[in-house]
């Protein structure tokens, strides 16, 4: 059974700082996820990143995979508030056929 | 345009009472998902279709029943036997079963 672990669950931040989420999954998937949620709202798709060594960047917010270690990153630059809201990602089981989700982690960006 | 809609966005039930939550998408996407998310929670499977006249359970679909009789769209029945139904629920769809899902904007339900 594919289990993605996010961490941190809860970060808090200034506005300027850099910082990274993490995004850890336990068997081989060939697709990783980052979505963007605000609160009580639907998620938005940010980055889908489909190969070893991929990275894609819009604006702040840049995503990478390394399917070696298992491992996805959000690095977030220079954040400001706008950039407040929880982050889920989803990691694509071939065998299963379907995504499997983290438990999100939740931004807030100081002043 | 395209896209997935839920209905309504918020509902209220009261103890004892089956509720029907609406998604429909005209993405011609083959499938179907629903999701609970409980606040500061992540997302968890109730059940997804992938096809027309098939639906599969997921991680959590004790209380909960769905149907699938036609592509565009996937009801989700909140039974009386949901213990604690109160959540924030999603429906999202894909063109093939795991991949690229499209989000419609939730149905808040409340027990009162």
């Amino acid at each position: 059974e594919l289990k993605v672990e996010q961490n941190p669950l809860f970060l808090s931040m200034q506005e300027g700082k850099n910082y990274t989420i993490y995004c850890n999954y336990s068997t081989t998937s060939d697709r990783l996820y980052w979505y963007r949620q605000d609160p009580g709202k639907s998620l938005e798709s940010l980055f889908v990143l489909l190969s070893n060594g991929a990275v894609k960047q819009e604006g702040r917010l840049m995503a990478s995979l390394d399917t070696k270690a298992r491992l996805s990153t959000l690095h977030i630059t220079a954040a400001v508030h706008d950039l407040s809201a929880t982050y889920f990602c989803a990691a694509y089981n071939t065998n299963a056929g379907k995504s499997t989700f983290g438990d999100g982690t939740t931004l807030t960006v100081k002043p | 345009d395209g896209g997935i809609t839920q209905s309504p966005k918020y509902l209220f039930r009261k103890e004892g009472q089956n509720v029907t939550l609406s998604c429909e998408q005209n993405l011609n996407h083959d499938a179907m998902y629903w999701y609970r998310q409980d606040p500061g929670q992540g997302l968890r499977l109730i059940y997804y279709s992938q096809i027309v006249n098939d639906f599969q359970k997921g991680d959590i679909a004790e209380g909960y029943s769905v149907s699938r009789e036609k592509k565009e769209s996937f009801p989700l029945t909140v039974t009386s036997a949901q213990k604690n139904p109160t959540a924030f629920y999603l429906c999202a769809s894909s063109i093939r079963t795991g991949l690229d899902y499209t989000f419609g904007s939730g149905t808040r339900l409340t027990v009162v």
